[in-house]
């Protein structure tokens, strides 16, 4: 069974719009959440993290990403894009026990 | 801090030879992974280790890959013989204790072309 979700294997959004990267996960437990980003060539980076703290995480470079345990989503955003954030992003859940899940990545294009 | 370590950076083979990767994690992390990355199948967790112990391999592809980490500051992954389909990017990160709430720093990979 999947784990993670990410809705969208691609979005295009134009310089200074928001950004919205959505992920869904699948869990019986309380699971830890995160977003890595991967820019060309590069290994992945961590955005930010989810680990049953505050629901609102706020991460580098301006991302935040909310954790809606009822929707059992966390989406990424960002309310203004930067050239610099085209890259692909991976939505990550870990499970008690050492299971981790990564998303299939959703790749940011931004438009000038 | 240096980072996790990753050689080669590019390696190009034939098919049938063997090839080694190498990785040096975070001075004072206990735990190491390897991924494996293509355009097909994503990013794919191949085996993990805890304190130097392999935890879960469930990942890894064949009896042709095995990976080793004889301390906490080395480990190899290997395939033997190597084929065109292992043709990827393989990445090993390293996280501090391997608990579900820890952050995993990756390497810059090694780019893996087997002819």
């Amino acid at each position: 069974a999947q784990s993670v979700t990410q809705l969208d294997s691609h979005v295009s959004v134009s310089e200074g719009t928001p950004v919205l990267l959505r992920c869904n996960y699948s869990s019986s437990y309380s699971p830890s959440l995160f977003w890595y980003v991967q820019h060309p060539n590069k290994g992945l980076q961590l955005l930010l993290k989810y680990t049953s703290a505050a629901t609102l995480v706020k991460g580098i470079n301006g991302f935040e990403a909310e954790f809606k345990k009822s929707e059992t989503s966390f989406h990424l955003t960002k309310p203004s894009a930067h050239m610099s954030d085209a890259a692909e992003y991976f939505c990550v859940v870990t499970l008690d026990g050492n299971q981790f899940y990564f998303g299939t990545g959703t790749s940011l294009t931004v438009i000038p | 801090d240096a980072g996790v370590i990753q050689s080669p950076r590019h390696e190009v083979t034939e098919m049938g030879q063997e090839v080694t990767l190498r990785c040096k994690p975070i001075s004072g992390h206990n735990s190491l992974f390897w991924y494996r990355q293509t355009m097909m199948r994503g990013l794919e967790l191949l085996i993990y280790f805890n304190n130097n112990v392999p935890i879960d391999d469930s990942g890894m592809p064949e009896d042709r890959f095995s990976a080793k980490m004889p301390n906490a500051s080395f480990s190899t992954l290997k395939i033997q013989p190597s084929e065109p389909r292992d043709s990827a990017v393989y990445f090993c990160a390293s996280s501090l204790a391997g608990l579900s709430t820890d952050t995993q720093y990756f390497g810059p990979g090694t780019r893996l072309t087997v002819l």
